[in-house]
């Protein structure tokens, strides 16, 4: 199955931009992965899913437009531009594992906390 | 507007049972797959089990054995039962809709469960 792989940390300036990784492990590169942000407390909230050709279907319910994403080789990324403190939360990706009758699991990397300076 | 709300949580002893509910609303229960992901403090997401529209249920090797999901969609409701709980079961855990393209859209916001002597 595959790993998703974060980094456990970034941080951006108000009104700057930043973009957030997540990699999939060898030989996974054409799988789709969904993004989810979890404010404190909170429960997870899903942003939107990316594949190497870019978004995949729509946005999640009041995601605003600065959030983006795009997609090559093993890397999915997310770029958040003109940050707001509401942005400050973990960022989780996550990938489907077969799908249908085929479906073995869902795999979820580590998360990242993005910090708002 | 979709709604999953989590209940059944609590304090159990190692070894005990525990049944958690999902309550659904805003959609057409019966027509989604469903999923239990749960989240230990401080730690990143991890998938617990899932079940189809049909009622194939999924279960990571850690969970095999011990967790049972089911749904009964008369009362638009999802349920994970959770005998032999071990001190590393202790996590939210949220109940999540799978969309119908796949990957996880909606989440509930959690119920706590906290396995201690």
């Amino acid at each position: 199955q595959p790993v998703l792989t974060q980094p456990p940390s970034a941080s951006a300036s108000l009104g700057a931009s930043v973009t957030l990784t997540c990699t999939l492990s060898s030989g996974y590169s054409n799988y789709k992965v969904d993004w989810y942000q979890q404010r404190p407390g909170k429960g997870p909230r899903f942003v939107m899913r990316v594949g190497t050709g870019g978004i995949v279907g729509s946005k999640g319910d009041g995601i605003p437009d600065r959030f983006s994403v795009l997609g090559s080789g093993l890397n999915r990324y997310l770029t958040i531009k003109n940050i707001q403190e509401e942005d400050e939360s973990d960022y989780h990706c996550g990938a489907d594992h077969g799908s249908g009758s085929n479906f073995v699991c869902v795999v979820f990397g580590g998360g990242t906390k993005l910090t708002v300076l | 507007e979709v709604q999953l709300v989590e209940s059944g949580g609590g304090l159990v002893q190692p070894g005990g049972s525990l049944r958690l509910s999902c309550a659904a609303s805003g959609f057409t229960f019966s027509s989604y797959d469903m999923h239990w992901v749960r989240q230990a403090t401080g730690k990143g997401l991890e998938w617990v089990s899932a079940i189809g529209t049909a009622g194939d249920t999924y279960y990571p090797g850690s969970v095999k054995g011990r967790f049972t999901i089911s749904r009964e969609n008369a009362k638009n409701s999802l349920y994970l039962q959770m005998n032999s709980l071990r001190a590393g079961d202790t996590a939210v855990y949220y109940c999540a809709r799978e969309a119908v393209t796949g990957g996880i859209d909606y989440w509930g916001q959690g119920t706590l469960v906290t396995v201690s002597s």
